[in-house]
């Protein structure tokens, strides 16, 4: 299993540009994460989608678009690329897994850095 | 929005010392979670904190979850090289269905010196 992948690793984009960053997982989870992070200020979650057909926004999505292809993958789509934009995107899954009490993990993929000049 | 406060922000240390970190928030948690990033990589989930005061440990790590949910704090016994990286607390919110929204602490950048 490969877990959570990102594609691409690396871009650097002009003010305006735009691009797609792909995520998929094969863990056969039902919820998927964007993230980004800058320098000191951890993660913060962009979009995500609990299952397959709904998306929702989270702390910081302007600027941003999200699809839910399918159960597998979860791409972010920067329209109108902004020097703000910078940063590491992650992509990340989940699912509950039920025991005597709730239990909860988030997997990540090995992130995107992004550039925006 | 709710907040973490993780400190230290980072911390130098010579191998083989214990160290200690945590995070505080202003409300409540129902889990705290605690990943490792080593550089270039994502997060890894070392530890996660289902009920408060719970205290559990994995290898050299240990970590409780605060009886009043608000806090939580991570410990490294006997540090190693490997150790190095940055270490996130994470708290999570139960919202509508099956997501689960995490709010993560600023990191603690830890670095071993031998």
């Amino acid at each position: 299993n490969a877990g959570v992948t990102q594609t691409p690793k690396f871009q650097v984009l002009k003010t305006g540009q735009s691009m797609t960053l792909q995520c998929a997982q094969d863990m056969n989870h039902n919820s998927m994460y964007w993230y980004r992070q800058d320098p000191g200020m951890g993660l913060r979650l962009i979009y995500y989608s609990a299952s397959e057909g709904t998306t929702d926004k989270g702390e910081v999505p302007n600027g941003y678009n999200v699809s839910r292809l399918n159960k597998r993958e979860f791409s972010l789509r920067l329209e109108s690329a902004a020097p703000s934009q910078t940063s590491v995107y992650f992509c990340a899954s989940s699912e509950i897994r039920w025991r005597d009490r709730g239990q909860y993990e988030q997997f990540f993929g090995p992130g995107t850095r992004l550039t925006v000049l | 929005g709710q907040q973490l406060n993780q400190s230290p922000q980072s911390m130098f240390i010579q191998e083989g010392e214990d160290v200690s970190m945590n995070c505080t928030s202003s409300s409540i948690f129902n889990t705290w979670l605690w990943y490792k990033q080593d550089p270039g990589e994502g997060p890894v989930l070392l530890i996660a904190l289902y009920k408060a005061g719970e205290l559990t440990s994995n290898g050299r790590l240990t970590a409780q979850f605060g009886i009043t949910r608000k806090d939580s704090f991570l410990n490294i016994s006997a540090s190693i090289p490997s150790d190095v990286g940055i270490y996130f607390c994470a708290g999570v919110s139960y919202s509508s269905g099956s997501a689960r929204q995490l709010t993560f602490g600023s990191g603690t950048q830890l670095t071993v010196l031998p």
